[in-house]
């Protein structure tokens, strides 16, 4: 069964970088697949931000106003999200999920983590 | 970008009964498309992908139709889980962008 777990703080101050992990178990992600990350803004919905593959491929959603980096650490079997100079439009839950390459869609997805930017 | 606008913003249906929720892209993505329900405090998860084959295990009272722009699922006789948020999303191409989604409420 696979299985995504975001880990991170759940506070982060304006103006400093955002950073969470999803660890993957079940499935090791150098096998394939691609990995993203997607939030939720409170009382808003679903947001894409970024994806990478197992050999780094990346692709990121030109809207966001913050700078994105996504990462994968393979001998970790995890990937990594980075948002830098954050604010409070930042604050949201924040999902890792895996997208399929047979169906092309988001199958497998972490419980999600609350990150509010506040100082 | 592909813009995703779904309708209605809120449905109220009595258990037992269907409800039917609309997606429409703003251009056409095929039948690239996928359909998501969320719980408050849960994961979102893969109800349809291809527009109409349902996920792994997603019960037969799940259906999915449409191509081009428009796009509809279709629950069938309401259970008290199906009241949830759902979400459809394209994946045609960079970026992906998810509608706002449709409240499916008790009425």
């Amino acid at each position: 069964q696979v299985q995504l777990q975001e880990s991170g703080p759940g506070l982060v101050k304006p103006s400093e970088t955002l950073s969470l992990t999803c660890a993957v178990s079940g499935y090791s992600i150098s096998s394939g697949y691609f990995w993203g990350w997607i939030r939720q803004p409170p009382g808003t919905g679903l947001e894409w931000i970024a994806i990478i593959n197992h050999s780094g491929s990346t692709y990121y959603n030109p809207s966001l106003k913050s700078p994105v980096t996504i990462s994968v650490d393979t001998s970790k079997n995890q990937f990594s999200l980075k948002l830098s100079s954050v604010t409070a439009t930042d604050t949201a839950v924040y999902y890792c999920a895996r997208k399929a390459l047979t169906s092309h869609a988001f199958d497998y997805w972490g419980q999600g983590t609350l990150v509010t930017v506040s100082s | 970008e592909i813009m995703m606008t779904q309708s209605p913003a809120t449905l109220s249906v009595s258990p037992g009964d269907r409800a039917t929720l609309s997606c429409r892209a703003s251009q056409t993505i095929s039948n690239n498309l996928a359909w998501y329900q969320h719980r408050p405090g849960q994961a979102p998860r893969l109800l349809i992908y291809g527009a109409s084959t349902r996920a792994t295990g997603i019960s037969a009272r799940f259906s999915g139709s449409g191509s081009g722009t428009e796009f509809t699922l279709t629950i069938s006789s309401l259970q008290s889980e199906d009241f949830a948020l759902y979400y459809c999303q394209h994946y045609i191409n960079w970026p992906l962008t998810f509608g706002g989604g449709t409240k499916v409420e008790i009425k």
